[in-house]
Formats: C-alpha cells, structure tokens, sequence
C-alpha cells in the first residue's frame, strides 16, 4: 500500500521558536496533502489542504501566518508552527489520497507529537 | 450544515460481537470511511463504503444506508488487540473528509 512518511515524530520546543514538520508521501505522487491537528481525546480537525505548486486552503479559524503550508514538490509538504505557543502543543498528522483509486483513499502519516514549553 | 454522530464509548468483551454506529449530514456524499485509531497513532483505513449494503472484510463489516444517511462497523471475535478509537468519516461533494468524534472502544477480556 501507499506510505506516507512524517518527520519528526515528535518535538518539543521553546515558547516562541518556529518548527517545521516534513510529509512526504514515499512511493506515489501526491498533488494535494491534508494536514489535520488532533488534541488529545479529541477527533482529527483539518486545518488546511496544501496543493502542490499554488498556495494552500485553509479552514476557518486556522491562521495562515502562523502554520506556514509549502507543498515544495509532489512528495512533499512542509507545515511550519511559526512562534508557537503552549496552545500549539498537538498531535500534527498529514495525509495523502491516493489518485487514481475509486474512492481516493487517504493515506495518514505516523503523526507528529508537538510540546512546546 | 455537515454533521458526523458516533457514541463516545462502547465496552465489549473479548470474543464478542460488537457494533459502533454512525450518523452522517454533509453537502453531497461521495462515500463513508471507517478509520481504525490506536492511542498515540495515526488512523489506519477499515472500509469504504458508496453504495448501500454490507461490505465484508474478515473479522470487520461496514454498512452503508445513503437514504437514511446511516453506517455501522460490526467486529467480530473481539481480540483485545481491537481495543482502539474507531473514526466514522463522510467524504463530501468536495471531497473532504468530514470526521466523527470517534468511538473509543474498550475490550474486556
């Protein structure tokens, strides 16, 4: 099946620093890649859809500013946290449908674990 | 506006069959996922369902009713290995993933 790769698993920062999360999708092209945020006990929330190659969609409520999209290539989107807050401290997951499948499954990367202190 | 209803929480035991339900209201339907969570992981896809029936995959079944925008994910022969959150998600005219809050289930031995 479709892989999807996230890197870091898991990172812990400082109040106001920048970090940046990789999703890459590892044996098939993604055009678009989701990036969703998971706090815990809690389902996933969509914060914005990144397109390879124009500027990301996102949800009401997210701001652009502080979670910078780059869909650089067609295996990888980059989400960066700019300033973060200890609000900010989440469970980061990205996912990838796969084209050219009936029902355009999504493929979910392992997750990202954001503390920031 | 568009909805996805699941319990909370469901408790079964080990060998057991159990059955999470799941309501859905979106703009368009272009099918129903089930979504299997583990804590501290990503989801792993289940089933699809688009047409209405039962679709069968050994131990896991999904049901889809479209006029009475309704699914269920039946388990059978509980393991305890199954004792994950299960996420009901409707696909929209879009093609977004619309989530449910998910159902935690717990298996006893």
């Amino acid at each position: 099946g479709a892989v999807v790769s996230q890197h870091p698993s898991w990172v812990i920062c400082k109040s106001g620093t920048s970090v940046k999360i990789e999703c890459r999708s590892l044996d098939f092209q993604a055009t678009t890649m989701f990036w969703y945020r998971q706090f815990p006990k809690q389902s996933l929330m969509l914060m914005a859809t990144s397109n390879e190659g124009s500027k990301a969609t996102y949800e009401q409520g997210v701001e652009k500013d502080k979670f910078l999209i780059n869909h650089a290539s067609l295996t990888l989107s980059t989400l960066t946290v700019t300033s973060a807050h200890p609000e900010d401290s989440s469970f980061y997951i990205c996912s990838a449908p796969l084209a050219g499948v009936s029902y355009n499954e999504q493929f979910f990367g392992p997750g990202t674990r954001l503390t920031v202190l | 506006g568009q909805n996805i209803d699941q319990p909370t929480e469901m408790t079964a035991t080990e060998g057991a069959i159990v059955q999470i339900n799941c309501t859905y209201q979106t703009s368009g339907f272009n099918g129903l996922f089930w979504y299997q969570q583990h804590a501290g992981e990503a989801p792993t896809f289940l089933s699809y369902n688009v047409l209405d029936g039962l679709e069968e995959k050994g131990r896991f079944s999904s049901f889809l009713s479209r006029s009475k925008g309704y699914s269920y994910l039946l388990l059978k022969e509980l393991q305890m290995k199954d004792s994950a959150s299960y996420l009901c998600a409707a696909m929209d005219s879009n093609y977004q993933l619309i989530w449910g809050a998910g159902t935690k289930l717990i298996i006893k031995p």
